[in-house]
């Protein structure tokens, strides 16, 4: 079935350290896991996303690790600053013209 | 700007009326989906199109939705006798079809809308 856990729903860091959110998939189909951000009345913005065939990706302060065995899947934010306060959404999709299945989201915030 | 734009931002209804809300996606996007959020969750698919053509809908999608892609640009979604479940966030994505980035949907500001 179509189902992807997300954990925490709730995170608060401190200024400078790092936040780690974990997403568990259950259709081993699933070949594509993006990641997004969303602030408040603002759509959700792509930040990250990673494919079946790797297992990690880092774009600056940002990564995502997969695990396709255990069909888990996370993101590292390091060096944590004010702005990276928001809701993220970890998803799957199996094909590129099928639909995204969202995660219920983790709002993050960040300890002044 | 670019990116993926909808129209109105807000609206506000009373029970049983109909809205018609827009999406117009990135210029060179083939497709086009839509999605609806309520408060505390993530999207949920409502709908997808390629091109003018719908493949793709939702069991959420009852009967008193209807969504269009008329020239394979802008959409459409329709709620009629519109009912206070229907209250929700609902976002317009689009992507590009054959290409490298083919997997990545770039969501819209979505568009609130109040049932009363």
């Amino acid at each position: 079935g179509e189902n992807v856990e997300q954990h925490p729903s709730t995170l608060s860091v401190q200024e400078g350290d790092s936040a780690v959110i974990k997403c568990t998939y259950s259709d081993s189909a699933s070949n594509y896991f993006p990641w997004y951000k969303q602030e408040l009345g603002k759509g959700p913005q792509l930040i990250i996303d990673i494919r079946s065939n790797v297992g990690e990706k880092k774009d600056q302060r940002i990564a995502v690790t997969l695990n396709k065995t255990a069909k888990h899947f996370s993101l590292h934010i390091t060096e944590t600053q004010p702005e990276d306060s928001a809701v993220y959404f970890c998803a799957e999709m199996y094909s590129s013209a099928s639909k995204i299945i969202f995660g219920s989201g983790t709002r993050l915030s960040i300890r002044p | 700007d670019t990116g993926v734009s909808q129209n109105p931002r807000h609206k506000i209804t009373k029970r049983g009326q109909n809205v018609t809300f827009r999406c117009d996606p990135i210029s060179e996007h083939n497709r086009l989906y839509w999605y609806r959020q309520t408060l505390g969750q993530g999207p949920e698919f409502l709908t997808y199109f390629q091109n003018e053509a719908q493949l793709e809908k939702s069991r959420l999608l009852s009967d008193r939705f209807s969504a269009e892609r008329p020239k394979g640009s802008f959409s459409t979604l329709e709620i009629q006798r519109t009912e206070q479940g229907d209250s929700a966030m609902y976002l317009c994505a689009s992507s590009l079809a054959g290409g490298p980035g083919s997997y990545e949907q770039y969501f819209g500001p979505g568009t609130r809308l109040t049932v009363t």
